[in-house]
């Protein structure tokens, strides 16, 4: 039973537009989301957080957004870089849950030029 | 400040055969995680240890694979005997307190093939 939900396995995405990446999750107690983004042959890195009790969190050109009611978050960058190119994985956590996170399945992100 | 130490990168075995990665934390982090990433999914816990004591094991199969982490620093993950569906990419990380925002750390993983 997958709890983290990663619909879209790659997203092609132009160069200064917007890339929007998603993820769905099943169980309600859940109150920490994390993006992580992960390059070949390199581990994941952490990119934004946002605690359930947020709607949105803004870094930069990443923004995060979070629909308790619909159990949905979002991921958008803009304006998208060559450089965002990478997997991301939307990462989910239970405060008091002993740091075990789950992991969605990821999103192949390209920025063409 | 230095990040996570892995090593192998890269192992190629037989079925049936043993394998052994290692891993060295970030300094001073307490909590050390063993990660099992197969191609096309996301990554999944294996093992996580607070010090040298294991929080959670609950999802590795312990038939086969085997971690310690002595002293409370360096941890190592043995596979024994290896299976073709165990080939994958093994990620450590490590932790210093709470991880909900962002205080994970990864390593570079060790890519297991097993043929």
């Amino acid at each position: 039973d997958q709890q983290v939900k990663q619909n879209s396995p790659s997203l092609s995405v132009q160069e200064g537009r917007i890339s929007i990446l998603n993820c769905d999750y099943t169980n309600s107690m859940f109150d920490y989301f994390l993006w992580y983004k992960k390059y070949p042959a390199e581990g994941p890195t952490f990119l934004i957080s946002i605690s359930s009790i947020k709607d949105k969190n803004e870094d930069g050109r990443f923004t995060v957004f979070l629909n308790k009611s619909a159990k949905h978050l979002s991921l958008h960058i803009v304006p998208s870089q060559p450089g965002d190119s990478a997997v991301y994985f939307c990462v989910i956590g239970i405060t008091g849950g002993g740091n075990k996170l789950t992991f969605g399945t990821g999103t192949q992100l390209k920025v063409e030029l | 400040e230095a990040g996570v130490a892995q090593s192998p990168r890269y192992k190629i075995i037989e079925k049936r055969q043993s394998v052994a990665f290692w891993c060295n934390p970030i300094s001073g982090h307490a909590t050390l995680y063993w990660y099992q990433q197969i191609l096309g999914q996301g990554p999944k816990l294996l093992i996580q240890f607070q010090n040298n004591g294991v929080v959670d094991d609950s999802q590795l199969p312990k038939d086969r694979f085997s971690a310690e982490r002595l002293k409370g620093v360096d941890s190592t993950l043995k596979i024994q005997p290896a299976k073709l569906e165990d080939s994958a990419v093994y990620l450590c990380a490590s932790s210093l307190g709470q991880v909900n925002t962002g205080e994970l750390f990864f390593g570079e993983g060790s890519r297991l093939t097993v043929l």
